[in-house]
């Protein structure tokens, strides 16, 4: 198994410009997440999705959309990139279910996104 | 609103054991994870925790004290391989389902010879 992957890995924009990160699993969960991490801080909850045709918004999701067509893919858009968004964007899913044994979130590599 | 406050940095030599704190301010609370992300790498689940007490999985211990909102990551016989940020993490419930994770913003642990 794969467990989740992400393309690209690397990707340089110009302001204004657009583009979208593909995120898949393989471990059919139901969860997926979108996430941002800047040098020195966490990670912050962009957008998620709880199963198939569902999205909302998490902590930061401004100058994001996001579509869940099929299950095990998540795809996070940037319509008209800033340099505000330069970032490593990372993805990752879980189970579903409130138990403490579906609490893990598996990432994915990461995307390194510059924003010029 | 969610909070968490966890150390920059830690150094530690090869073999002792270190501990990195987490304390947390929360409107909802399920429980309290930790994450190890080496450079450039992904985090990866460590522990979890959502009742008081002490989980040990290996050479990792997580402890929680829900009344303190406070928990610890403790790493015994270290190994340069551990060198790498632990984020602890507060785990609420999302609008709808899902599992929200709140991040603190990582303790870089350095493990020296």
């Amino acid at each position: 198994n794969a467990g989740v992957t992400q393309t690209p890995k690397f990707r340089v924009l110009k302001t204004g410009q657009s583009m979208t990160l593909l995120c898949a699993q393989d471990m059919n969960h139901e969860y997926m997440y979108w996430y941002r991490q800047d040098p020195g801080m966490g990670l912050r909850l962009i957008h998620y999705s709880v199963g198939e045709g569902t999205t909302a918004k998490g902590e930061v999701p401004d100058g994001y959309n996001v579509s869940r067509l099929k299950k095990q893919n998540f795809l996070l858009g940037l319509e008209s990139a800033a340099p505000s968004q330069t970032s490593v964007y990372f993805c990752a899913s879980s189970y579903s279910g409130h138990y403490s044994s579906y609490n893990e979130q598996f990432f994915g590599p990461g995307t390194r996104l510059t924003v010029l | 609103g969610q909070s968490l406050e966890q150390p920059s940095e830690v150094t530690a030599v090869e073999g002792a054991i270190v501990q990195i704190n987490c304390t947390y301010q929360t409107s909802g609370f399920y429980g309290l994870s930790w994450y190890q992300q080496h450079d450039g790498g992904a985090p990866t689940f460590l522990s979890y925790n959502a009742l008081d007490g002490l989980e040990e999985t290996g050479r990792f211990s997580s402890f929680l004290s829900r009344s303190d909102s406070y928990g610890y990551l403790l790493l015994q016989e270290l190994q340069m391989k551990d060198s790498a940020s632990y984020f602890c993490a507060v785990r609420d419930r999302l609008t709808g389902g899902g599992n929200k994770l709140t991040f603190g913003t990582g303790t870089q642990l350095k493990v020296e010879l």
